[in-house]
């Protein structure tokens, strides 16, 4: 039962362009809601969160919006730069604790200059 | 100021086998979470530690056990290893327990059980 849904395994684009990432889950119990990215040989790494309470969160060249009706979020990108190729990993968590996260599978971001 | 370090970065482990493997929390953390993240999967919360004692536990088998030693450093041991525990074993640190605190995580143990 897999509780959040990262659909896309990866993603292609041209450098300058956005970005796109979108997750969807099931639990609505879910009240925090996480981007992670992920370079290889390297742990995954946070990068911007959204709270139940909001439906948008920005931070420089990302942006993540949370549609609570539809049980989904995205996270926009822009410009996308070469260096933003990675794993981006959506995630969940419930409640009070911070440790306990639900993690997507991932998608692969491609950048190309 | 030293982020997380995990080790070993890479073992290989024969079927029936333990693992021991090792973590360091970043500077000021006193709590620690493990993960598991087998290939072309996000990572699955194993279990995690806070003032030595295990506070939370995600759905592995007893197989999988850990340590939380005085100066917050944390063991994960794995017995009666499966073809299946093939993965990345990584450690995240945080301070308490609260909703508040970013995860940080090391770069992982990659292990592979043969």
């Amino acid at each position: 039962d897999q509780q959040v849904k990262q659909n896309s395994p990866s993603l292609s684009v041209q450098e300058g362009r956005i970005s796109i990432l979108n997750c969807d889950y099931t639990n609505s119990m879910f009240d925090y809601f996480l981007w992670y990215k992920k370079y290889p040989a390297e742990g995954p790494t946070f990068l911007i969160s959204i709270s139940s309470i909001k439906d948008k969160n920005e931070d420089g060249r990302f942006t993540v919006f949370l549609n609570k009706s539809a049980k989904h979020l995205s996270l926009h990108i822009v410009p996308s730069q070469p260096g933003d190729s990675a794993v981006y990993f959506c995630a969940a968590r419930r409640g009070g604790s911070n440790y306990k996260l639900t993690f997507g599978k991932g998608t692969l971001l491609t950048v190309n200059p | 100021d030293a982020g997380v370090t995990q080790s070993p970065t890479h073992l290989i482990k024969t079927r029936g086998q333990q693992v021991t493997l090792r973590c360091s929390p970043k500077s000021g953390h006193d709590t620690v979470s493990w993960y598991q993240q087998a290939l072309g999967q996000g990572p699955q919360f194993i279990f995690q530690y806070y003032e030595e004692e295990e506070r939370q536990r995600g759905n592995f088998p007893d197989r999988f056990s850990g340590h939380q030693f005085p100066n917050y450093s944390s063991e994960l041991n794995v017995n009666a290893l499966l073809l299946g525990d093939s993965a990345l074993y990584l450690c995240a640190s945080s301070f308490g327990t609260g909703p508040y605190g970013e995860l940080f995580f090391g770069e992982g143990s990659r292990l592979t059980v043969l």
